[in-house]
């Protein structure tokens, strides 16, 4: 168990809804990151955030949004589905937003828009 | 650019030695890390590597890096069944982000 937890775990839901993907980093974690791991483009950076402030992007469609809340948990919005979207998204988190530390995954949220 | 390669696949039998190769093209790179992906679950980080050290081992692992070539490698000793997973290499390039570039994934099936 990382220590990071992502809710749902499944989400089943129709082209051109909206959704939203929720991540609790680590235990004194300031910096979330998210993930997509599709088949055909394999596991890409979307997203980070530091503090509840954008640090660093993606690619990131436009229809895709996040925010980190001051409790510092954050969410990933998907709208305008389609259903290339269906994918596997990680949220991730370490101590800092810089580099050379260790960043922990959590479970993943399976997304699969029909 | 960012460009990180892996082959795709590696069997190997019970209790030898595997070793998962991974080339990186941007010679800025300050970590790369190697994380393990089992069915149907999320990545678990095993371990990581500054790029001025050339080695680093952790149990049964070994992370070699040719910094020269962009080459950089893991061996798992005496494999075991449960070793049989995707295995990612990601790269970091230091400074305000720690956002991970990842290798397409090598498979590794371990036979009894």
């Amino acid at each position: 168990d990382s220590g990071v937890t992502q809710t749902p775990k499944h989400l089943i839901t129709a082209t051109g809804q909206r959704v939203t993907l929720r991540c609790s980093p680590r235990s004194g974690d300031l910096s979330v990151y998210w993930y997509q791991q599709s088949l055909d483009q394999g596991l890409q950076f979307l997203i980070q955030y530091y503090n509840g402030e954008e640090r660093a992007k993606g690619n990131i469609l436009e229809r895709f949004s996040a925010q980190q809340f001051p409790d510092l948990h954050s969410e990933l919005n998907l709208s305008s589905l389609e259903l290339g979207d269906s994918a596997l998204y990680f949220c991730a988190s370490s101590p800092t937003g810089t580099s050379g530390y260790e960043q922990y995954f959590g479970p993943g949220t399976r997304l699969t828009v029909t | 650019g960012e460009d990180v390669e892996q082959s795709l696949f590696l069997s190997v039998r019970e209790g030898d030695s595997s070793v998962i190769n991974c080339t990186y093209t941007d010679s800025s790179s300050t970590y790369l890390y190697w994380y393990k992906q089992e069915p149907g679950a999320g990545l678990q980080l095993l371990t990581y590597i500054f790029s001025n050290m050339d080695m680093k081992q952790d149990q049964r692992l070994t992370v070699l890096l040719n910094k020269k070539d962009k080459h950089l490698s893991l061996r798992i000793a005496d494999t075991q069944t449960g070793d049989s997973a995707i295995y990612f290499c990601a790269e970091t390039y230091g400074g305000a982000t720690n956002k991970l570039i990842f290798g397409t994934g090598t498979l590794l099936a371990v036979q009894p």
